[in-house]
């Protein structure tokens, strides 16, 4: 069974801070990753994505990817309270399959002003 | 920016009923997806579809299920007999080169009610 982790939270951050969400995933041949952001009763938003071992930078998002430690990260800077969201790490098993994605149950995140 | 349009965004059905749910993708993205999200639970994947034909399913996606392309734009997920537990969020998502690219866009969504 694959399967995708995330702490469920709620992860509290100070307006300012560096809000770090972490997610770990089972199969080792994953090779697509994704992390969603999700507002109450809303559909998940594409963040980003990452392929290649090591960091991503877009804006004040960074993506950490370890494939030896089946480990992808989110680090957000100058956290915004619009930031304060669910955070959904989805990883695509691409061995097996072109088209879907393994969700995580997400991280809840606050950002207190 | 473009956008996955879906309707309608609430369903109310009886138990046993049928019910459609309509997407249109992005116009030049050529895979479709399913997926829902029970209340406060993970994001599930249903169906995918390329080619006019179905290329992946969950075992969710059973015979109650079924899904459409009648035309150049629609995108239809179809429940023939709606059970209690069919009650979620559905989202419809597209994309033009599949997960080798940059992710899904979804739509925003149906919440379907079934009682």
């Amino acid at each position: 069974q694959k399967e995708v982790e995330q702490n469920s939270g709620p992860l509290s951050v100070p307006e300012g801070a560096i809000a770090s969400l972490n997610c770990t995933y089972s199969d080792r041949g994953s090779q697509s990753f994704f992390w969603y952001r999700q507002y109450s009763g809303k559909s998940p938003e594409l963040i980003m994505f990452i392929y290649s071992n090591g960091d991503k930078e877009d804006g004040r998002f960074t993506a950490q990817l370890n494939k030896a430690s089946q480990y992808v990260s989110l680090l957000i800077r100058d956290s915004q309270p619009s930031d304060s969201a669910t955070y959904l790490c989805a990883v695509s098993p691409v061995m097996d399959s072109n088209y879907q994605l393994i969700w995580g149950a997400g991280t809840k995140l606050i950002i207190k002003p | 920016e473009p956008e996955v349009t879906q309707t309608p965004s609430h369903q109310v059905t009886q138990m046993g009923q049928e019910v459609i749910l309509r997407c249109v993708p992005i116009s030049n993205h050529l895979y479709f997806y399913w997926y829902r999200q029970i209340l406060g639970q993970k994001v599930e994947f249903l169906v995918s579809f390329y080619n006019n034909e179905i290329s992946e399913k969950s075992e969710i996606f059973d015979d109650q299920f079924s899904v459409e392309r009648p035309d150049g734009s629609n995108f239809t997920l179809k429940i023939r007999s709606t059970k209690l537990e069919d009650s979620a969020m559905y989202f419809c998502a597209s994309s033009d080169e599949g997960l080798r690219s940059y992710g899904y866009t979804f739509g925003s969504g149906t919440r379907l009610t079934v009682v």
